[in-house]
């Protein structure tokens, strides 16, 4: 079973609309998650921290349910520039590791 | 954006031969990783350091060895490589082993 699951997409929205994406993760002692955005044949790029509590920056809303273990990405009017493939990262403490999902694509069309 | 190169940023090799890829921070970053990039399967740890001469494993370090002599450069080696290690990989830094991750440009390894 992979530590961390996302749904690949892709996932194609319209300019303007609302997107959410989901991540799941296994293990109950992953303490530190984050979003990432990687554009096609580039490196990834934290786009936000996920905290407990919910977080928003801008457009972007990321929220963590620990006891369901998922964090989920709300992009709310979307633009052009968000297409892209967005990854969901999670840490545990011990180990040093970070651990990726395999990412779910996002084209904004026209 | 976080000082960190990678060389070289593309290489076509045959099985078999060795491959050294580098990683090079001017960060002073205590943390940095070794990651593959391949579809289907997203990035993937190969090994990571903690310090200078502090290396440990990720999950698929097989085929893989790593050194890390200086605090800023962090090298990949791929004693024989194979077919199967046509890849994206991708060097990232950290200040922390809790924190953001900073990546590299990638550097395109392609076995024949």
């Amino acid at each position: 079973r992979k530590e961390v699951e996302q749904d690949p997409g892709p996932f194609n929205v319209p300019e303007g609309a609302t997107v959410a994406f989901n991540c799941t993760y296994s293990n109950s002692a992953s303490q530190s998650f984050f979003w990432y955005r990687q554009d096609c044949r580039k490196e990834p790029k934290l786009l936000m921290s996920v905290y407990s509590s919910g977080n928003e920056d801008g457009r972007f809303t990321a929220q963590l349910n620990r006891a369901s273990q998922y964090i989920s990405l709300l992009i709310r009017d979307s633009k052009l520039s968000d297409s892209a493939t967005y990854l969901c990262v999670v840490n545990m403490y011990t180990g040093n590791q970070f651990y990726f999902g395999t990412g779910t694509s996002l084209t904004v069309i026209p | 954006d976080a000082g960190i190169t990678q060389s070289p940023r593309h290489k076509v090799t045959e099985t078999g031969t060795p491959v050294t890829l580098r990683c090079h921070q001017t960060e002073n970053h205590r943390y940095m990783y070794w990651y593959r990039q391949d579809p289907g399967h997203g990035l993937r740890l190969i090994h990571y350091s903690y310090g200078v001469k502090d290396t440990d494993k990720g999950e698929v370090s097989d085929g893989y060895s790593v050194s890390r002599s200086k605090t800023e450069d962090f090298l990949l080696t791929l004693e024989s490589a194979t077919s199967s290690q046509t890849s994206v990989y991708f060097c990232a830094i950290s200040e922390s082993n809790t924190g953001e991750l900073f990546f590299g440009e990638g550097s395109r390894l392609t076995v024949l």
